[in-house]
């Protein structure tokens, strides 16, 4: 079956640092993967997105590569700020009657 | 902005009271789906749907039905609320094909 597993958190890091977020999936198909954001008292919103495997999806200094030989995704930006404190959720979509598979989410603090 | 509108954002309710939740979309998408939201278990499928009238369980549905009469109005309706129900709800929709999801801004239900 189709799953995700996420890094679990949280993560905590001063400004300008470098972020990875570990992302694997188990799939059948080609699934599409995305990386959501979700900031306090809001949403999910999408992050990024890539749709088969070699991809890279990248959006605000955000990049994930769709590795289907690593079956991964991780999520990584070169120098975060405080404003990308919130929660990521990495997820999959694409399958049979249109589910979507998540994650269960990393806590990113930024520390100025 | 994708229109997905929930309500109401927050209610209180007492134990044993029916509660229904309303997801209403102006995207036209096929797909929809009501997620709950805890500390520390990340998003969790409760029921989703594949078309009007057409509705399966999801990893958490005890306690929960759902219905859609119609393409843009999604109900989760919590027959007799209990205190383990106290969550924030989130629904979704996605067009399928591996598109990304839009989510609601969340519904609190806090049962006392």
């Amino acid at each position: 079956g189709n799953s995700v597993t996420q890094m679990e958190g949280p993560v905590t890091l001063s400004e300008e640092a470098f972020l990875t977020i570990n992302c694997t999936y188990t799939a059948t198909g080609y699934p599409s993967l995305f990386w959501y954001v979700q900031y306090p008292g809001e949403g999910l919103q999408l992050l990024l997105k890539a749709t088969k495997a070699d991809d890279k999806g990248s959006n605000k200094g955000f990049e994930a590569t769709y590795r289907k030989e690593t079956t991964s995704f991780h999520l990584e930006k070169g120098s975060v700020q405080v404003s990308d404190s919130a929660v990521y959720f990495c997820a999959l979509g694409g399958s049979t009657l249109g589910r979507l598979y998540f994650g269960r989410g990393t806590q990113l603090t930024v520390w100025p | 902005d994708a229109g997905i509108t929930q309500s109401p954002r927050h209610k209180v309710t007492e134990t044993g009271t029916p509660v229904t939740l309303r997801c209403h979309q102006t995207e036209n998408h096929r797909y929809m789906y009501w997620y709950r939201q805890d500390p520390g278990h990340g998003l969790r499928l409760i029921h989703y749907s594949y078309g009007v009238k057409d509705t399966d369980k999801g990893e958490v549905s005890d306690g929960y039905s759902v219905s859609r009469s119609k393409t843009e109005d999604f109900l989760l309706t919590l027959e007799s609320a209990t205190s383990s129900q106290t969550s924030v709800y989130f629904c979704a929709t996605t067009g399928g094909g591996g598109t990304e999801a839009f989510f609601g801004q969340g519904t609190r239900l806090t049962v006392v």
